[in-house]
């Protein structure tokens, strides 16, 4: 089956620890991407990467960092800088159909930091 | 630049009633459109999307959705709910050829029986 995983579905940590979140997609995709969700904010862009060895800042970068070593694989990492950390976190993968960049999602990870 | 307006947080509806979602988009180029649904702790999954051609556009599960230019508007409507329908719903527009999404603030609908 193809698609995007991401690991693990929980994640705890205490304050003042960097933490890896990750996402892996077979789907043969070029550009993948990060989003954090809070309630009623919607999706908001952290990184994305449209080719490998490459990635830009999305809307709110500060506080993580990306790599993208592998076209299938975008590990994120929350440093102790991000002030704010716990929130759900989505990986997504697209490729252009028709010129439209459809995203495809993986099942998402809750970060708690405590 | 791109922006979403979903109108309404909360929408609540009951079981077998017309479901309606409302979403506006601002962009200063064709837009592309797209609803997404997410159940709660999972990631979201792709109901619908508006690229090019027909403006009435259906999607899974029974949802279409229709873009209407004049009104910058891609309601999102299901003729009758089903209770397995109660969920959050994204509306999100990237221009064409554009390669990022922007999202609204969600709406979640809740099925009374």
């Amino acid at each position: 089956d193809g698609g995007i995983t991401q690991s693990p579905k929980y994640l705890f940590r205490k304050e003042g620890q960097n933490v890896t979140l990750s996402c892996e997609q077979n789907l043969n995709h070029d550009a993948m991407y990060w989003y954090r969700q809070d309630p009623g904010q919607g999706l908001r862009l952290i990184y994305y990467s449209q080719i490998v060895n490459d990635f830009q800042k999305g809307d709110i970068a500060e506080g993580y960092s990306v790599s993208r070593e592998k076209k299938e694989s975008f590990p994120l990492t929350v440093t102790s800088a991000q002030k704010n950390p716990t929130a759900f976190y989505l990986c997504a993968s697209s490729i252009a159909i028709q010129g439209s960049y459809e995203q495809y999602f993986g099942p998402g990870t809750r970060l708690t930091v405590t | 630049a791109q922006s979403v307006t979903q109108l309404g947080s909360h929408v609540s509806v009951s079981e077998g009633a017309l479901v309606l979602l409302r979403c506006n988009y601002s962009s200063s180029v064709p837009p592309y459109l797209f609803w997404y649904v997410q159940y709660p702790n999972q990631g979201l999954q792709l109901l619908l999307k508006y690229t090019t051609g027909a403006t009435l556009v259906k999607g899974i599960n029974g949802f279409e959705a229709e873009f209407k230019k004049s009104e910058t508007s891609f309601h999102l409507t299901k003729p009758s709910a089903h209770m397995s329908d109660a969920a959050e719903y994204f509306c999100a527009v990237t221009p064409e050829y554009g390669n990022k999404l922007v999202f609204g603030a969600g709406t979640i609908l809740r099925v009374k029986s």
